[in-house]
């Protein structure tokens, strides 16, 4: 199985900040990523596929690039409403995983 | 409007069975590419099976062999049969439906998600 490492585990920032989180895949996974966020009592959302593809409605402020094993996702201007767990998500081969999640908090 | 509804999910003891049941509409299930995840307490996210349009399911090595993934074409309706279960297997059950595209893991819409409970 494919293991998706993110970094860091948990962050807080200020609101305005940028914001990067990093996932690392065991093997190389092209660009067969996601990012998903995900708040308290709520089921995820996705935000970006593909690595670096915007979904639909999601705001410009986040992104994500990379290839191969290692993956970005960035939040250009924190804000209060961005408070959750992100996750990253590979779909290179069966079983798709997820890495464990960052906290995202305000400080 | 999309929409996914789960229901079915409760307390159960090891060893027992469970049938979780996800009522879409705004789209067709026979139609898409259908996962189910779940999230135990205060930990991440595990894919546990998907069910593609043509109908070939597959399934992670912790459910294999104990849970079986279905639908039912005319009630719209995504299906996780849980036998056998385990206390390991107490999570949130989300189901989520894959974006078009042609890729089975895309999931852009996700239910409010059902809590199983396996204890005695």
């Amino acid at each position: 199985d494919i293991q998706m490492t993110q970094s860091p585990s948990s962050l807080s920032a200020s609101v305005g900040d940028r914001v990067t989180i990093t996932c690392q895949a065991s093997q190389g996974i092209t660009n067969y990523l996601n990012w998903y966020q995900q708040k308290p009592g709520k089921a995820p959302k996705l935000l970006i596929y593909d690595a670096s593809n915007l979904e639909t409605g999601v705001p410009s402020r986040f992104s994500g690039s990379g290839s191969g094993t290692d993956f970005t996702f960035t939040i250009s201007s924190l804000q209060p409403e961005d408070i959750a767990t992100y996750y990253c998500q590979h779909y290179d081969n069966l079983p798709i995983t997820f890495g464990q999640g960052t906290r995202l908090e305000i400080k | 409007e999309v929409q996914l509804v789960e229901s079915g999910g409760g307390l159960v003891q090891p060893g027992g069975s469970l049938r979780l049941s996800c009522a879409a509409s705004g789209f067709t299930v026979s139609s898409n590419y259908m996962s189910w995840v779940r999230q135990a307490p205060g930990k991440g996210l595990e894919w546990v099976s998907v069910i593609y349009s043509g109908g070939s399911t597959y399934y992670a090595d912790s459910v294999k062999g104990r849970f079986t993934i279905s639908r039912h074409n005319s009630k719209n309706t995504l299906y996780l049969q849980m036998n056998s279960l385990r206390a390991e297997d107490t999570a949130v059950y989300y189901c989520a439906r894959s974006r078009g595209g042609g890729n089975p893991y895309q999931f852009d819409y996700w239910g409010q998600g059902t809590l199983v409970t396996v204890s005695s």
